[in-house]
């Protein structure tokens, strides 16, 4: 079977760095997303990790450890445009199973 | 290059009516998938198809849901009869192939009264 865990809710501060943290099990992993979804709109891709390590992309990175079952989406310089729904998905042997996503509040 | 694209956006029905959600993939994307999300829940996987085959239909809940996707395109979900669990944002999703992103539509946001 497959396991996503995440956090349900965080807050952190607009400039600020967050960490949101994620914590899969599945049979026949073949990567993890990473997913931005605001209210009412569809989700949209941010980050594929295959490898063990970490990826960089503007103010988004992504980290993954295949042997730990471990990946964060780190989210530097924040903005309150930010404010959304972030998905964590672990693409098994056909199919992409998504955690109950972690609702990130930027405040001022 | 169009998205994917999801109709209707919004879709009201009484207990017990049928209901049928239309998903046009992005041109060329041989992969589909059919997920949902409840209130408060995780999304959910509902179904697979490459081109016009069922690769994996594990998620689908009952035997209420008849997913089709005739000539490889597009394709349909219907729910009959429609139950109040039923209610929830389905979205579909495409992919060139296995190992790439997905790409989401919009979602239709499905309520049973």
């Amino acid at each position: 079977g497959q396991n996503i865990d995440q956090p349900t809710e965080m807050t952190a501060t607009e400039g600020a760095i967050v960490q949101i943290n994620c914590t899969y099990q599945t049979s026949g992993f073949n990567g993890l997303f990473w997913y931005q979804q605001h209210a009412g709109e569809a989700p949209t891709f941010l980050s594929y990790n295959v490898l063990d390590g970490l990826e960089e992309k503007g103010r988004f990175s992504s980290f993954l450890s295949r042997s730990k079952g471990y990946s964060y989406l780190l989210l530097k310089e924040l903005q309150m445009k930010d404010s959304a729904s972030y998905l964590c998905a672990a693409r098994g042997y056909q199919k992409v199973t998504f955690g109950t996503g972690t609702k990130l509040q930027v405040i001022p | 290059e169009a998205g994917v694209t999801q109709f209707p956006s919004h879709s009201v029905i009484e207990k017990g009516q049928t209901v049928t959600l239309r998903c046009d993939p992005i041109s060329g994307h041989d992969n589909l998938y059919w997920y949902r999300r409840v209130m408060g829940k995780e999304i959910k996987f509902l179904l697979h198809f490459v081109k016009e085959s069922k690769q994996d239909e594990s998620g689908m809940p009952n035997n209420r849901f008849l997913a089709e996707r005739t000539g490889g395109t597009y394709s349909t979900l219907k729910v009959q009869p429609a139950e109040l669990e039923d209610s929830g944002v389905y979205f579909c999703a495409s992919t060139p192939n296995q190992v790439t992103e997905a790409f989401f539509g919009q979602g239709t946001r499905l309520t049973v009264v």
